[in-house]
């Protein structure tokens, strides 16, 4: 079985200042990866995967997460926040091992995150 | 670009009803999901196909129904609208493989009075 934490539901940062917004995984085999951006009444939008390699993934809009094996994390972070990141974002993964459910990721409940001016 | 469009943005419809969202993607994915999102929620998986006359259940597939006789399209009907029905819907689709991401497309707010 696979599932996904969000921890927070809503993540406050100053605009400048670097964001984290957390993300931890349970699978049975290796995971796929993805975090996506919601703004107000849109859809997602992919922002990045890690699918295998190098630890740290960079993405879109500046945005990048690093694969933690060891803590089964996956943290979206940016360095320098700004106030049109605000938006929702949620963590999803697949296990590599499921057969039959491995087109179905499970998704995170979202994370909300404010970045004041 | 993909492009994975929705049938309406918003809708309003009464109990009873029967109702249809439709989802057409123009990018020749294989894989197409019906998502609803509510708040504290998240996205919970309603109906999910791999090809065209398939479709698996996914978490909450109870009041709802899909079709999918075209590869671009995939329809979520629901055949008698209720009030605990009223929610974000979000169409996505994929291409099969797993290492694949999911584009969404705009969400339709569906309202039962």
């Amino acid at each position: 079985a696979q599932s996904v934490a969000q921890p927070e539901d809503q993540v406050n940062v100053a605009e400048g200042n670097p964001l984290t917004v957390k993300c931890t995984y349970s699978v049975s085999g290796n995971p796929y990866l993805f975090w996506y951006v919601q703004y107000p009444n849109r859809g997602l939008q992919f922002l990045l995967k890690y699918i295998t390699g190098d630890n740290l993934v960079k993405g879109s809009y500046g945005f990048e997460a690093e694969f933690n094996k060891s803590q089964t994390s996956f943290h979206l972070k940016k360095p320098s926040a700004l106030v049109s990141d605000s938006a929702l974002y949620f963590c999803a993964v697949r296990d590599t091992t499921s057969s039959g459910g491995s087109y179905i990721p499970t998704f995170g409940r979202g994370t909300s995150l404010i970045v004041h001016p | 670009d993909v492009k994975v469009t929705q049938s309406s943005r918003y809708l309003v419809k009464r109990t009873g009803e029967k109702v249809f969202l439709e989802c057409v993607q123009d990018m020749d994915h294989e894989n197409m999901f019906w998502y609803r999102q509510d708040p504290g929620l998240g996205l919970r998986l309603i109906y999910f196909s791999y090809d065209v006359k398939m479709k698996e259940k996914g978490d909450i597939p109870e009041g709802y129904s899909v079709s999918r006789e075209k590869k671009e399209r995939f329809s979520l009907i629901l055949e008698s609208a209720s009030t605990n029905q009223t929610s974000m819907y979000l169409c996505a689709s994929s291409f099969l493989q797993a290492i694949n991401e999911q584009f969404f497309g705009p969400g339709t707010r569906l309202t039962v009075l």
